[in-house]
């Protein structure tokens, strides 16, 4: 099974230019994440969409817009990078409506902007 | 005041001996609660669920406290291949939000 596909893998951009990181999941999911991991900082939330045609804000929404574009799909878009984008950054999905239910990860976009 | 706290480590071992890591979360409000296991430059995975009552997975074990916020993972028999970075979660479920902590580093030594 898929799960969780992230592209691309890898990403350098100027500062200034736009981009945009595509996640799918094949799970069936309600709940779909947008995480970037810098090194002592853990994984921040970034936007997130607990159902189709819903997106919230996380801890660090600046600089990034979100668009769930349908159950599977939740992308994210970068208008104008800064170098203070760069990081790995992780879709995740969850199915949500009861405890205990843990996130999927994909396996991440390593992204450098220059 | 962060959601989940962790003691980053890292923690050297020595192959064979037994490892706890601790985590405190900040929100009572929080249901749900996990440790996730990454290697390096992967993404996280589900290591275990920890449940009120504790549950073991072999060699690995997960105890909550609710009262004193406070969420623990015991490894024993440490294997080489269970060097990684321990990931401490909690969601409060209503939400939708997964917090997670800075991680633990863990080193097994031949």
């Amino acid at each position: 099974n898929a799960g969780v596909t992230q592209t691309p893998k890898f990403q350098v951009l100027k500062t200034g230019q736009s981009m945009t990181l595509q996640c799918a999941q094949d799970m069936n999911h309600n709940s779909m994440y947008w995480y970037r991991q810098d090194p002592g900082m853990g994984l921040r939330l970034i936007y997130y969409s607990a159902s189709e045609g819903t997106t919230d804000k996380g801890e660090v929404p600046n600089g990034y817009n979100v668009s769930r574009l349908n159950k599977r799909e939740f992308s994210l878009r970068l208008e104008s990078a800064a170098p203070s984008q760069t990081s790995v950054y992780f879709c995740a999905s969850s199915h949500q409506t009861s405890a205990n239910t843990e996130a999927f990860f994909g396996q991440g976009t390593r992204l450098t902007v220059v | 005041r962060k959601e989940v706290e962790q003691d980053p480590g890292p923690f050297n071992v020595p192959e064979g001996a037994t490892v706890a890591f601790n985590c405190t979360y900040s929100n009572s409000a929080s249901q749900s609660f996990f440790w996730y296991r990454q290697d390096c430059r992967k993404e996280p995975k589900l290591l275990m669920s920890v449940y009120s009552s504790g549950n073991e997975d072999g060699r690995f074990t997960a105890q909550l406290n609710r009262a004193s916020q406070y969420i623990s993972l015991l490894i024993r028999d440490s294997k080489l291949s269970d060097s990684a970075t321990y990931l401490c979660v909690v969601n409060r479920n209503t939400g939708n939000q997964f917090y997670f902590g800075t991680g633990t580093s863990l080193t097994v030594i031949p």
